[in-house]
């Protein structure tokens, strides 16, 4: 098993400019979640998912969106970049239900720089 | 969800045994301790959890005193590769649930 895996590593964003983040885990989690991690902070939950087709927010979900057309797939749209977008992505996933489903597996994040 | 405080940084030499304390005052029946470590450039990756009494792996132990208000992360002889910041959290026991990182204890390891 890969985990779960994001594209792309690094990116640099104009203020304004538009990208989607992406992750995909191939444990068959129902659980996906979206945090963003600011330098020297903890992480944030922006967004997450429950299973395909549902999603809600987080603690920070403004300027953001989400989607969640298939199991695996858990991608996050930044419209209109600005400087306060800047941090570390992490998209992490959970079992829905069982003894383990407090357990959330990391991606290796996304680092991203507004300017 | 519980607030936790714990050490900003800890620094130890290799072979030694780190413990870890947090502080958790405001737990709630139903809410578990669980610890993430991370390293630099990486995500967070679960260590341990337990509810009380003591909890151990093949990575950590876990400490938890009969009132719940704190609980302490040993790790027994470290090593370099130990240099990590480690967070603990509070909450309950489901998936779905969002995981509230403070700002962890960075724990530095050297020879």
């Amino acid at each position: 098993n890969a985990g779960v895996t994001q594209t792309p590593k690094f990116r640099i964003l104009k203020i304004g400019q538009s990208m989607t983040l992406q992750c995909t885990q191939d444990m068959n989690h129902n659980y996906m979640y979206w945090y963003r991690q600011d330098p020297g902070m903890g992480l944030k939950l922006i967004y997450y998912s429950v299973g395909a087709g549902i999603t809600d927010k987080g603690e920070v979900p403004n300027g953001y969106n989400v989607s969640r057309s298939t199991t695996e797939d858990f991608p996050l749209r930044l419209e209109l970049a600005a400087p306060s977008q800047t941090s570390v992505y992490f998209c992490a996933s959970s079992y829905g239900v069982g003894l383990k489903s407090y357990e959330q597996y990391f991606g290796p994040g996304t680092r991203l720089t507004v300017t | 969800l519980a607030k936790t405080t714990q050490p900003i940084s800890m620094d130890s030499y290799e072979g030694q045994e780190v413990n870890i304390t947090c502080s958790h005052n405001n737990i709630a029946t139903n809410d578990y301790i669980t610890w993430y470590q991370q390293f630099p450039s990486q995500g967070p990756r679960f260590i341990i959890q337990g509810y009380k009494t003591k909890v151990t792996n093949e990575v950590a132990s876990l400490f938890i005193p009969a009132d719940r208000k704190s609980s302490t992360l040993s790790l027994p002889r470290v090593s370099l590769s130990d240099t990590a910041v480690y967070y603990c959290l509070v909450g309950a026991n489901q998936a779905g649930t969002a995981l509230i990182f403070g700002k962890g204890t960075t724990l530095s390891v050297s020879s």
